[in-house]
């Protein structure tokens, strides 16, 4: 059963667009929500994460909005450059679980078209 | 100020033999977590080490199994390999709820 539901598999973008990636999520005892970034042939790296008491985190040009209701979360890449064009997971955790380990989603493919 | 590392890069072993995967953490993190991430997919939660325990497992079988010792770094032990045991291993560190993964280790079961 998968407890994460990642879309789009693949997202194409021009260069200075907004490069969006949803997330939905089932286990009702989540409540810490990363993302991360991956290249081919490394591990990913943390982007970007968010509780749910609040409904949106922003770091530079990654945002991150939540929707508790929804159980959704969604990452926004402002001012995408072809840098960003890489894998994306989101995953999910109970930070209350102790040793539970994240959840992630099948990804995202996102390339950024010069 | 390292981060994590895994040795080696790559691994290529044959059906049915047992493979040793290593992995530091990073400075200041006392926890290791093993992950197993397949071609095309999001890595899959093996199972987590804390205070040289494991403390939580995913939905992996008792061929996988680990052991952390007391400066935190950790092993992943895989035995009797089979082909769909070919994946990227990625070991993750914390000190709380924020996971910090290395390179990965590529094993390749032939």
């Amino acid at each position: 059963q998968q407890q994460v539901k990642q879309s789009p598999q693949s997202l194409i973008v021009q260069k200075g667009g907004i490069s969006i990636i949803n997330c939905a999520y089932e286990n009702t005892a989540f409540d810490y929500f990363p993302w991360y970034q991956q290249f081919p042939g490394k591990g990913p790296a943390l982007l970007i994460a968010i509780r749910p008491d609040v409904s949106e985190k922003k770091e530079g040009r990654f945002t991150i909005s939540f929707n508790k209701s929804a159980k959704q979360f969604s990452l926004h890449i402002m001012d995408s450059q072809p840098g960003d064009s890489a894998t994306y997971f989101c995953a999910a955790k109970n930070s209350g679980g102790g040793a539970d380990g994240l959840t992630f989603g099948k990804g995202t493919h996102l390339i950024i078209q010069p | 100020d390292a981060g994590v590392t895994q040795s080696p890069t790559h691994l290529i072993k044959t059906r049915g033999q047992q493979v040793t995967l290593r992995c530091s953490p990073k400075s200041g993190h006392d926890t290791v977590s093993w992950y197993q991430q397949a071609l095309g997919q999001g890595p899959q939660f093996i199972f987590q080490y804390y205070e040289e325990e494991e403390r939580q497992r995913g939905n992996f079988p008792d061929r996988f199994s680990g052991h952390q010792f007391p400066n935190y770094s950790s092993e992943l032990n895989v035995n009797a390999l089979l082909l769909g045991d070919s994946a990227l291993y990625l070991c993750a560190s914390s000190r709380d709820v924020e996971q910090y993964f290395g390179p990965g280790t590529r094993l390749t079961v032939t």
